[in-house]
Protein backbone atom coordinates (compact mmCIF):
# COMPACT_ATOMS: atom_id res chain seq x y z
CA UNK A 1 0.00 0.00 0.00
CA UNK A 2 1.21 3.03 -1.07
CA UNK A 3 0.84 5.56 1.84
CA UNK A 4 3.08 9.24 0.49
CA UNK A 5 1.02 10.40 -2.32
CA UNK A 6 3.47 13.19 -3.95
CA UNK A 7 2.19 15.93 -5.84
CA UNK A 8 2.97 16.97 -8.42
CA UNK A 9 4.04 14.23 -10.55
CA UNK A 10 6.23 16.06 -12.54
CA UNK A 11 7.80 19.40 -12.37
CA UNK A 12 9.91 21.49 -14.59
CA UNK A 13 11.57 24.82 -13.38
CA UNK A 14 14.67 27.07 -14.76
CA UNK A 15 17.34 27.47 -12.95
CA UNK A 16 17.27 29.65 -10.17
CA UNK A 17 13.44 29.59 -9.57
CA UNK A 18 11.76 27.95 -5.66
CA UNK A 19 10.59 24.13 -6.10
CA UNK A 20 7.71 23.32 -3.71
CA UNK A 21 6.54 19.45 -3.74
CA UNK A 22 3.81 18.30 -1.44
CA UNK A 23 3.06 14.72 0.25
CA UNK A 24 0.15 13.71 1.45
CA UNK A 25 -0.41 10.62 3.61
CA UNK A 26 -3.45 8.49 5.14
CA UNK A 27 -1.93 7.00 8.67
CA UNK A 28 -0.50 8.22 12.25
CA UNK A 29 3.42 8.68 11.41
CA UNK A 30 6.45 9.44 13.88
CA UNK A 31 8.17 10.89 11.31
CA UNK A 32 8.46 11.74 7.86
CA UNK A 33 11.06 11.71 5.45
CA UNK A 34 12.17 13.13 2.68
CA UNK A 35 14.45 11.33 -0.01
CA UNK A 36 16.29 12.11 -3.59
CA UNK A 37 16.97 9.41 -6.63
CA UNK A 38 18.89 10.12 -9.33
CA UNK A 39 18.48 8.21 -12.05
CA UNK A 40 18.52 4.68 -11.16
CA UNK A 41 20.75 5.25 -8.17
CA UNK A 42 20.12 4.56 -4.68
CA UNK A 43 18.02 7.19 -2.71
CA UNK A 44 19.79 9.75 -0.29
CA UNK A 45 18.23 10.73 2.74
CA UNK A 46 17.91 14.31 2.65
CA UNK A 47 15.72 15.23 5.89
CA UNK A 48 13.71 14.04 8.65
CA UNK A 49 10.45 15.33 10.53
CA UNK A 50 9.23 14.61 13.38
CA UNK A 51 5.45 14.27 14.37
CA UNK A 52 5.59 17.20 16.74
CA UNK A 53 7.74 19.05 14.53
CA UNK A 54 6.24 21.76 12.21
CA UNK A 55 9.37 23.14 9.67
CA UNK A 56 12.20 21.66 9.33
CA UNK A 57 15.73 23.75 7.46
CA UNK A 58 18.58 22.00 6.13
CA UNK A 59 20.79 24.51 3.12
CA UNK A 60 18.61 25.26 0.47
CA UNK A 61 15.64 22.66 1.77
CA UNK A 62 12.75 23.77 4.12
CA UNK A 63 10.19 20.69 4.51
CA UNK A 64 6.87 21.75 6.63
CA UNK A 65 4.82 19.18 8.21
CA UNK A 66 0.68 19.50 9.21
CA UNK A 67 -0.22 16.80 11.08
CA UNK A 68 -3.72 17.78 10.90
CA UNK A 69 -4.08 17.93 7.06
CA UNK A 70 -1.90 14.69 7.25
CA UNK A 71 0.56 16.62 4.82
CA UNK A 72 3.79 17.82 4.16
CA UNK A 73 6.03 20.00 1.47
CA UNK A 74 9.91 19.77 0.46
CA UNK A 75 10.60 23.38 -0.56
CA UNK A 76 14.06 24.02 -3.00
CA UNK A 77 14.92 27.54 -2.98
CA UNK A 78 17.19 28.56 -5.99
CA UNK A 79 17.19 25.53 -7.51
CA UNK A 80 19.88 24.06 -9.60
CA UNK A 81 20.53 21.89 -12.52
CA UNK A 82 22.06 19.56 -10.31
CA UNK A 83 18.84 19.53 -8.30
CA UNK A 84 17.72 17.28 -11.55
CA UNK A 85 16.40 13.83 -9.74
CA UNK A 86 13.35 12.27 -8.38
CA UNK A 87 12.07 12.84 -4.54
CA UNK A 88 10.37 10.58 -2.73
CA UNK A 89 9.02 11.29 0.60
CA UNK A 90 8.47 8.55 3.39
CA UNK A 91 6.28 8.18 6.30
CA UNK A 92 7.46 5.83 9.22
CA UNK A 93 4.64 4.28 11.25
CA UNK A 94 3.88 5.17 14.58
CA UNK A 95 2.38 1.41 15.06
CA UNK A 96 3.55 -0.31 18.03
CA UNK A 97 5.41 -3.97 17.86
CA UNK A 98 7.22 -4.85 14.86
CA UNK A 99 5.77 -2.11 12.66
CA UNK A 100 7.28 0.32 14.12
CA UNK A 101 9.85 1.95 11.79
CA UNK A 102 8.22 0.46 8.88
CA UNK A 103 8.93 3.13 5.92
CA UNK A 104 6.61 3.87 2.98
CA UNK A 105 7.66 5.35 0.49
CA UNK A 106 5.06 7.35 -2.19
CA UNK A 107 5.80 7.37 -5.86
CA UNK A 108 7.89 10.56 -5.80
CA UNK A 109 7.87 13.88 -7.98
CA UNK A 110 10.13 13.94 -10.71
CA UNK A 111 12.01 17.29 -10.68
CA UNK A 112 13.78 18.60 -14.02
CA UNK A 113 15.99 21.91 -13.10
CA UNK A 114 16.72 23.57 -16.88
CA UNK A 115 20.33 25.62 -17.01
CA UNK B 1 33.58 4.85 5.07
CA UNK B 2 30.12 4.40 6.42
CA UNK B 3 27.76 2.70 3.91
CA UNK B 4 25.43 -0.17 2.75
CA UNK B 5 26.87 -2.34 0.31
CA UNK B 6 24.88 -4.96 -1.58
CA UNK B 7 25.69 -7.50 -4.23
CA UNK B 8 25.87 -8.03 -7.14
CA UNK B 9 24.98 -4.64 -9.36
CA UNK B 10 23.15 -6.51 -12.13
CA UNK B 11 22.05 -10.59 -11.84
CA UNK B 12 20.55 -12.58 -14.84
CA UNK B 13 19.14 -15.79 -13.77
CA UNK B 14 16.66 -18.02 -15.35
CA UNK B 15 13.05 -18.97 -13.64
CA UNK B 16 13.39 -21.08 -10.71
CA UNK B 17 17.43 -21.37 -10.21
CA UNK B 18 17.70 -20.12 -6.53
CA UNK B 19 19.38 -16.94 -5.78
CA UNK B 20 20.80 -14.80 -2.89
CA UNK B 21 21.30 -10.82 -2.72
CA UNK B 22 23.40 -9.90 -0.16
CA UNK B 23 23.35 -7.01 2.22
CA UNK B 24 25.93 -5.34 4.63
CA UNK B 25 26.02 -2.33 6.41
CA UNK B 26 28.90 -1.20 8.56
CA UNK B 27 27.20 1.55 10.79
CA UNK B 28 25.98 -0.84 13.49
CA UNK B 29 22.10 0.40 12.31
CA UNK B 30 19.51 -1.75 14.27
CA UNK B 31 16.84 -1.10 11.12
CA UNK B 32 17.55 -2.88 8.09
CA UNK B 33 15.28 -3.27 4.97
CA UNK B 34 14.93 -4.32 1.57
CA UNK B 35 12.78 -2.63 -1.62
CA UNK B 36 12.02 -3.04 -4.97
CA UNK B 37 11.45 -0.26 -7.67
CA UNK B 38 9.55 -0.83 -10.66
CA UNK B 39 8.44 1.95 -13.00
CA UNK B 40 4.84 3.57 -11.82
CA UNK B 41 4.72 1.53 -8.67
CA UNK B 42 7.28 3.06 -6.96
CA UNK B 43 9.25 1.77 -4.55
CA UNK B 44 7.49 -1.19 -1.84
CA UNK B 45 9.12 -2.33 1.00
CA UNK B 46 9.31 -6.14 0.90
CA UNK B 47 10.30 -7.16 4.22
CA UNK B 48 12.23 -5.42 6.61
CA UNK B 49 13.95 -6.11 10.27
CA UNK B 50 14.53 -4.16 13.84
CA UNK B 51 17.46 -6.25 14.65
CA UNK B 52 19.02 -9.45 14.74
CA UNK B 53 16.38 -12.62 14.40
CA UNK B 54 13.32 -9.75 14.37
CA UNK B 55 12.14 -9.48 10.58
CA UNK B 56 8.68 -8.62 9.51
CA UNK B 57 7.21 -8.51 6.00
CA UNK B 58 6.81 -5.64 4.10
CA UNK B 59 4.13 -5.06 1.61
CA UNK B 60 5.41 -7.61 -1.16
CA UNK B 61 6.79 -10.31 0.71
CA UNK B 62 5.67 -12.83 -1.37
CA UNK B 63 8.26 -15.09 -3.11
CA UNK B 64 11.32 -13.50 -0.69
CA UNK B 65 12.64 -15.04 2.25
CA UNK B 66 14.84 -12.70 4.25
CA UNK B 67 17.06 -13.57 7.57
CA UNK B 68 19.12 -11.71 9.97
CA UNK B 69 21.45 -13.70 11.76
CA UNK B 70 24.16 -10.91 12.14
CA UNK B 71 23.40 -7.39 13.07
CA UNK B 72 25.22 -6.30 9.81
CA UNK B 73 24.19 -8.31 7.47
CA UNK B 74 20.54 -9.28 5.74
CA UNK B 75 20.31 -11.02 2.90
CA UNK B 76 17.43 -11.39 0.04
CA UNK B 77 16.60 -14.89 -0.88
CA UNK B 78 14.61 -15.33 -3.99
CA UNK B 79 13.83 -18.95 -3.55
CA UNK B 80 12.20 -19.70 -6.79
CA UNK B 81 12.89 -16.57 -9.24
CA UNK B 82 9.84 -15.70 -11.65
CA UNK B 83 9.91 -13.58 -14.21
CA UNK B 84 8.04 -10.82 -12.66
CA UNK B 85 10.35 -10.50 -9.77
CA UNK B 86 12.80 -8.74 -12.52
CA UNK B 87 13.21 -5.19 -10.44
CA UNK B 88 15.42 -2.84 -9.24
CA UNK B 89 16.35 -3.67 -5.78
CA UNK B 90 17.40 -2.06 -2.93
CA UNK B 91 18.89 -2.89 0.70
CA UNK B 92 19.18 -0.34 3.05
CA UNK B 93 19.96 0.52 7.04
CA UNK B 94 18.81 3.20 9.66
CA UNK B 95 19.25 3.94 13.25
CA UNK B 96 16.64 4.76 15.62
CA UNK B 97 14.61 8.77 14.15
CA UNK B 98 17.19 8.70 11.31
CA UNK B 99 16.80 7.72 7.73
CA UNK B 100 17.82 5.42 5.59
CA UNK B 101 21.41 4.68 3.93
CA UNK B 102 20.45 3.10 0.69
CA UNK B 103 22.98 0.70 -0.98
CA UNK B 104 23.09 1.17 -4.72
CA UNK B 105 20.61 -1.36 -5.99
CA UNK B 106 20.74 -4.81 -7.43
CA UNK B 107 18.82 -4.84 -11.15
CA UNK B 108 18.11 -8.43 -11.17
CA UNK B 109 16.60 -9.99 -14.29
CA UNK B 110 14.53 -12.94 -14.32
CA UNK B 111 13.97 -15.15 -17.96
Amino acid sequence: SQQGEEDPQALSIQEGENATMNCSYKTSINNLQWYRQNSGRGLVHLILIRSNEREKHSGRLRVTLDTSKKSSSLLITASRAADTASYFCATASNAGGTSYGKLTFGQGTILTVHP
Amino acid sequence: EAQVTQNPRYLITVTGKKLTVTCSQNMNHEYMSWYRQDPGLGLRQIYYSMNVEVTDKGDVPEGYKVSRKEKRNFPLILESPSPNQTSLYFCASRTMNYGYTFGSGTRLTVV
